[in-house]
């Protein structure tokens, strides 16, 4: 069965500091992983997959199969960045879904 | 926005009442997903549809059901609604091909049952 744990379910740092947000998974095929964000009561929005190995808004994540992570991580955390951040497991095959872990709210201070 | 729509945005209901909810796409996408959000528990799949008139159960289904009679539209049915269904429900797409990894998620549906 897959797995996502997000260990950290809140995370507190001040505006300019350097932000990681980890995530482990366990999946016993060829892992496709996602970051999701939601704002306060708003709609969940992809912020990086793995497979694209892109930057949005600073963010970056990368997959490390050895050690079955795959955290986000910012170098200057921005107070517009305060949301829910969660990280998803793809299964692939005709029935793709994704399974969710339980999110880490971030919080950025002035 | 990639033109999916929940309906209602929110709704009180009394236990023991049916409660229908409904998702409408107007991408042409063949998958369709159903999800909880609570506090603690994350998302959690409810239930999914891979076609129209193909459904299958996710990790809670127990206490819904869920019908898709055409590609546009999934519906999501509480039996008989308890107060541990109150929640956000939200549903996503998923179209087909390279470019459309991952989900888009709808705006919600804010639940409460008393």
């Amino acid at each position: 069965a897959q797995r996502v744990t997000q260990p950290e379910k809140l995370l507190s740092v001040f505006k300019g500091a350097p932000v990681e947000l980890k995530c482990n998974y366990s999946y016993s095929g060829s892992p496709e992983l996602f970051w999701y964000v939601q704002y306060s009561r708003q709609r969940l929005q992809l912020l990086l997959r793995h497979i694209s190995r892109e930057s949005i808004k600073g963010f970056t994540a990368d997959l490390n199969k050895g050690e079955t992570s795959f955290h986000l991580k910012k170098p200057f955390a921005q107070e517009e960045d305060s949301a829910m951040y969660y990280c998803a497991l793809a299964s692939g095959g005709s029935n793709y879904k994704l399974t969710f872990g339980k999110g880490t709210l971030l919080t950025v201070n002035p | 926005d990639a033109g999916i729509t929940q309906s209602p945005r929110h709704k009180v209901t009394e236990t023991g009442t049916p409660v229908t909810l409904r998702c409408h796409q107007t991408e042409n996408h063949r998958y369709m997903y159903w999800y909880r959000q609570d506090p603690g528990h994350g998302l959690r799949l409810i239930h999914y549809s891979y076609g129209v008139k193909d459904t299958d159960k996710g990790e809670v289904s127990d206490g819904y059901s869920v019908s898709r009679s055409k590609t546009e539209d999934f519906l999501l049915t509480l039996e008989s609604a308890t107060s541990s269904q109150t929640s956000v429900y939200f549903c996503a797409i998923r179209g087909r091909g390279a470019s459309n990894y991952g989900y888009t998620f709808g705006s919600g549906t804010r639940l409460t049952v008393v």
